[in-house]
């Protein structure tokens, strides 16, 4: 079965500071993978998502991530951090199920940004 | 514009009684997604619709939970016989054809069994 596992539960960052946060998957065939963001008082948003092709995925609001096969991994970047950006971040691999990529999600990263 | 709408934002219910949560997607949108999400985890799958047929119901825990999208727009998940472990916030989401993945969450239903 896919797993997405993100091992950081909580990231401290300075507003305009450069970000990254880890995430790592676990699926038998080629992946599908996700990033999307909840913010307080809002519903998910989709950031990116990855299904082929470029291994370097841009994405909504600045955000970038790379796909890096040897490594399992799909870590989501900024280069520079707003105040705005608070949120929590998940991860996802998705499985193929009636013609959709049905996202299994991680247990999130909350990003937190000192001014 | 409107989004995906869901309704109630807040329903209690004591345990044992059926719920009734309810889903209206964005226009158009073919798919329709349902997730579970416990406080300070990630959202889990529950069912995904296209139009009117239920095409994957793997994630709903027990026959408990039903959902259903007679007209192929609005979707409700039924709850019955509610158990404490059922407290969570629902969330549904809708995307359009070729995009088939979630794309666009509704608020969610805060649901507390009592």
């Amino acid at each position: 079965a896919q797993s997405v596992t993100q091992p950081d539960i909580h990231i401290t960052v300075s507003e305009g500071a450069s970000l990254e946060l880890r995430c790592n998957y676990s699926y038998g065939a080629t992946p599908y993978l996700f990033w999307y963001v909840q913010s307080p008082g809002q519903g998910l948003q989709l950031l990116l998502k990855y299904f082929s092709g470029d291994t370097l995925v841009q994405g909504i609001k600045g955000f970038e991530a790379e796909f890096k096969r040897s490594q399992s991994s799909f870590n989501l970047r900024k280069p520079s951090v707003h105040w705005s950006d608070a949120a929590e971040y998940f991860c996802a691999v998705g499985y193929a199920s009636g013609g959709s990529y049905i996202p299994t999600f991680g247990r999130g990263t909350s990003l937190i940004v000192h001014p | 514009g409107a989004g995906v709408s869901q309704s109630p934002r807040y329903k209690v219910a004591k345990r044992g009684q059926d719920v009734a949560l309810r889903c209206d997607p964005i226009s158009g949108h073919v798919s329709l997604f349902w997730y579970q999400q416990a406080l300070g985890q990630g959202p889990e799958f529950l069912t995904y619709f296209q139009n009117e047929a239920q095409l994957d119901k793997s994630g709903l825990p027990s026959d408990r939970f039903f959902a259903e999208r007679p007209e192929g727009s609005v979707s409700t998940l039924k709850i019955q016989r509610t158990q404490q472990e059922d407290s969570a916030v629902y969330l549904c989401a809708s995307s359009s054809w070729p995009d088939n993945q979630p794309q666009h969450f509704g608020d969610g239903t805060r649901l507390s069994i009592l």
